[in-house]
């Protein structure tokens, strides 16, 4: 098992450009989670997913979507990129609420 | 509006020493605290606690939470240069959603 990988690990983007993080998971998980962490901080949630077809707003949703269109697969899109969205980006899957998330490597997203 | 506040932000010991790391929350809907590690990568899991008084160990580390007083604190003994990290402390909400704090940097000096 892979466990949760995130795509890509580093990326810089322009000012108003925009991209997508794939988060993926092989262990069947129906919870995914993004989280966002900025330095001297902790992760603050930007959206999650109760499962495939599901997605709602956590702490700090503004200036990204996300998907869930399979259940393996979370995405993370950032419609015009602003340098207050250069933060290192955590994703997470749960399988069930009684039990621990499992992180993801991170994606490091530098907006200039 | 959830909040999870710890303290010290940031501690600096020698090895050997004892160190407590606190936690104090205030959410709704609490079904979890969670402590995590994280040392330049993803946190990685320490303790769950759901119960109060109910002391969690492994190895030098140990937790407690106090649900009436809604606190944890976490104790490191015999401190290592390799317990050098940021020590986050989380409460699991509904949805299995986590609150996290700022986090305290611990630096362990030889």
């Amino acid at each position: 098992n892979a466990g949760v990988t995130q795509t890509p690990k580093f990326r810089v983007l322009k000012t108003g450009q925009s991209m997508t993080l794939l988060c993926a998971q092989d262990m069947n998980h129906e919870y995914m989670y993004w989280y966002r962490q900025d330095p001297g901080m902790g992760l603050r949630l930007i959206h999650y997913s109760v499962g495939e077809g599901t997605t709602a707003k956590g702490e700090v949703p503004d200036g990204y979507n996300v998907s869930r269109l399979k259940k393996q697969n979370f995405l993370l899109g950032l419609e015009s990129a602003a340098p207050s969205q250069t933060s290192v980006y955590f994703c997470a899957s749960l399988r069930s609420i009684q039990e621990t998330q499992y992180f993801g490597p991170g994606t490091r997203l530098l907006v200039l | 509006e959830d909040k999870v506040v710890q303290s010290p932000l940031s501690l600096v010991v020698h090895e050997g020493d004892t160190v407590t790391l606190n936690c104090s929350y205030e959410v709704t809907n609490f079904r979890s605290l969670l402590w995590y590690k994280q040392e330049k990568k993803a946190p990685t899991f320490l303790f769950m606690l759901t119960s109060s008084g109910i002391e969690k160990k492994s190895g030098r580390l140990s937790s407690i939470l106090d649900k009436k007083e809604l606190f944890s604190i976490l104790n490191i003994t015999a401190t290592q240069t390799g317990d050098s990290a940021i020590y986050l402390c989380a409460v699991g909400v509904n949805a299995g959603k986590s609150t996290f704090g700022d986090g305290t940097t611990l630096t362990v000096k030889p």
